[in-house]
């Protein structure tokens, strides 16, 4: 089976840092993805790791371990703009490029 | 440029009658997904298609529902004799090839309400 686990919520002041954590147990292991949905809109694509490392993309940045099973998701310089869902998703190998989802962490953003 | 386009973007049924939700991928785009999103949860795996070849249905919850993408863009999930439980949105994604590493790119969904 397939298990990913996320925080269900979290709250950070805008302007600062948040690490947003992911641990899944999975049978098979292709890549993780991180997305970004604002309610009521779709899915947007934040990053992609497949490789052990961090991988940088303007404020936000991505990191993956792949012998702990772990990824985060860091955001600086928080926007009001950033309140939205995170979602962790993994391609399982043998179910082809298939998107496992986590339920998703609602992130607020206090000024 | 242009998204993915789902359609209708809100739809209401009775319990019992049958729904069709429209896909529109991005132009030349091989993969398309249908995914279901409770609210409150992730996005869940329905099928995929490669082309017009539809290579997973194992997400699919029963045998009321069916897909098509018969000419290889156009897709449609139908929901047969739909019950409370079909109640959530529907979102289709593609990808510009099968691989894993292609970012799949979302609609913005049909939110599907069963009476």
């Amino acid at each position: 089976g397939q298990n990913i686990d996320q925080p269900t919520e979290m709250t950070a002041t805008e302007g600062a840092i948040v690490q947003i954590n992911c641990t899944y147990q999975t049978s098979g292991f292709n890549g993780l993805f991180w997305y970004q949905q604002h309610a009521g809109e779709a899915p947007t694509f934040l990053s992609y790791n497949v490789l052990d490392g961090l991988e940088e993309k303007g404020r936000f940045s991505s990191f993956l371990s792949r012998s702990k099973g772990y990824s985060y998701l860091l955001l600086k310089e928080l926007q009001m703009k950033d309140s939205a869902s995170y979602l962790c998703a993994v391609t399982p190998m043998e179910y082809g490029n298939k998107l496992v989802f986590g339920a998703g962490t609602i992130l607020r953003v206090k000024s | 440029g242009a998204g993915v386009s789902q359609s209708p973007r809100y739809k209401v049924a009775k319990r019992g009658q049958d729904v069709a939700l429209r896909c529109d991928p991005i132009s030349g785009h091989v993969s398309l997904f249908w995914y279901q999103q409770a609210l409150g949860q992730g996005p869940e795996f329905l099928t995929y298609f490669q082309n017009e070849a539809q290579l997973d249905k194992s997400g699919l919850p029963s045998d009321r529902f069916f897909a098509e993408r018969p000419e290889g863009s156009v897709s449609t999930l139908k929901i047969q004799r739909t019950q409370q439980e079909d109640s959530a949105v529907y979102l289709c994604a593609s990808s510009l090839w099968e691989t894993s590493n292609q970012p799949q790119h979302f609609g913005d969904g049909t939110r599907l309400s069963i009476l």
